[in-house]
């Protein structure tokens, strides 16, 4: 049973290109959320998806970025028009319908130079 | 307002030693308390968790917990530490009906000297 799966890695975007990171749950979950890692902070949590829907998020910054979880294929985070502000490491993580523990993919790292 | 602290920064131990890990909470719902671990460069393990019952909680890698309701903490132990074990841990809080949305301390870099 595969965990959760992110990619890319690494990925480094130019001043005002799009980052578009990708996020697979694992087997039987129906949940995702995403993190922002900042240097040298926790994680900050910032939207909570099920499919095709948009459950909570609070700790969306309000432009520029964007989530979704299509009913087939990967979860999204988008961020638009990046700036050196963005560069953090993004997690996404996952849980079943009914449950309370989250599991985290490894991360991808945005570079934005 | 809901918040986890980590009082310390960082910490070293030698190896061999003890190690206790401070986690402090502010939370308004019955809290559902976890504690990770971060290599560098890799994503976040779970050491344990403690929903209910039992406050002592066993985890993995020889790693415990005690939550203290009257302190609001939820702080992690091992007896004796391994050179592995160094590694950023992070604390967090959830709900029940929040499934994975979590509020997490700033962590704690833990150092192993031999």
């Amino acid at each position: 049973n595969a965990g959760v799966m992110q990619n890319p890695r690494h990925l480094v975007r130019r001043r005002g290109q799009e980052a578009r990171l990708r996020c697979s749950p694992m087997k039987g979950h129906s949940h995702v959320y995403w993190y922002r890692q900042l240097p040298e902070e926790g994680l900050k949590f910032m939207v909570y998806l099920q499919k095709e829907n948009i459950i909570d998020e609070s700790g969306m910054p309000k432009e520029r970025f964007s989530a979704e979880f299509p009913k087939e294929g990967p979860s999204i985070l988008r961020i638009q028009q990046v700036v050196r502000g963005d560069s953090a490491a993004y997690f996404c993580a996952s849980s079943p319908p009914t449950g309370t523990e989250a599991f985290f993919g490894q991360g991808t790292r945005l570079t934005v130079v | 307002a809901q918040s986890v602290t980590q009082p310390d920064i960082h910490i070293t131990v030698s190896e061999g030693a003890s190690l206790e890990l401070r986690c402090n909470y502010s939370y308004g719902a019955t809290p559902y308390l976890f504690w990770y671990v971060q290599s560098p460069g890799q994503g976040l393990q779970l050491l344990l968790k403690y929903f209910s019952g039992d406050t002592l909680v066993q985890g993995i890698k020889g790693f415990e917990a005690e939550f203290k309701r009257s302190q609001s903490s939820f702080n992690l132990r091992k007896p004796s530490v391994h050179w592995s074990d160094a590694a950023e841990y992070f604390c967090a809080v959830g709900a029940y009906n929040q499934g994975g949305k979590l509020i997490f301390g700033q962590g704690t870099e833990l150092s192993v000297k031999p």
